[in-house]
């Protein structure tokens, strides 16, 4: 069965370090990947979508990279900040035209100042 | 709105009795998805309507759970004889049609007592 996989524990960094999240999948061939930002309280926010025909994709102090021989996307954040501290989710959705995706379970990231 | 909007925010109900969530997505989204996330669960896709189409229910639970869309719009989540596990906050997306990125609401935090 198709299988999302996070780093369940959070990761702490130190303020201005990069973080780096990891989003591994099996039995899968997504067409895309999405990685949503979600905050206590709130609904995920979405922050980036690489394509399976993508390498990379960069977005201010955000980077996405996307693997499908690993099977693996990394998610960078530069610069880090406190207020960056929030989980991180990926999101793939089958090729085939699913427009259903399916959610991994999250990496809490936190920064400290 | 500018943005999808959950009601209610929160709602505690007794064992056995029906509830029911609403949801109003962003004007113009013709997708519209309903999850459930449990306390440091991922996201489990319970529903997804886009357009006239019929739903896609293969992500409901059982057959206590529901869910319409009058007009295109607003979408109602019924769930019927409340157990104590589908406590967890369920959330509402939208999106264009045939668009990956999806818009979340707030959520409504259910409690069944």
């Amino acid at each position: 069965s198709q299988k999302i996989e996070q780093n369940s524990e959070a990761l702490n960094i130190q303020e201005g370090k990069t973080a780096t999240l990891t989003c591994n999948y099996t039995n899968y061939s997504p067409a895309y990947l999405q990685w949503y930002r979600q905050d206590p309280g709130r609904g995920p926010v979405f922050l980036l979508l690489i394509r399976e025909n993508e390498k990379e994709k960069r977005k201010e102090r955000l980077k996405v990279t996307f693997d499908t021989t690993l099977k693996q996307s990394l998610f960078h954040i530069t610069a880090s900040q406190p207020a960056d501290s929030a989980t991180y989710l990926c999101a793939l959705d089958a090729s085939g035209g699913s427009y259903i995706p399916t959610f991994g379970r999250g990496t809490s990231l936190i920064v400290h100042p | 709105g500018a943005g999808v909007s959950q009601s209610p925010s929160n709602k505690v109900t007794e064992k056995g009795k029906d509830v029911e969530l609403r949801c109003d997505p962003i004007s113009g989204h013709t997708a519209l998805y309903w999850y459930r996330q449990s306390l440091g669960q991922g996201l489990e896709f319970l529903i997804y309507f886009q357009g006239n189409s019929a739903p896609d229910k293969s992500g409901l639970p059982s057959d206590r759970f529901s869910a319409e869309r009058t007009g295109g719009s607003v979408s109602t989540l019924t769930i019927q004889r409340t157990q104590q596990e589908d406590s967890a906050v369920y959330l509402c997306a939208s999106s264009l049609g045939g668009a990956e990125t999806q818009y979340f609401g707030p959520g409504t935090r259910l409690l069944v007592l």
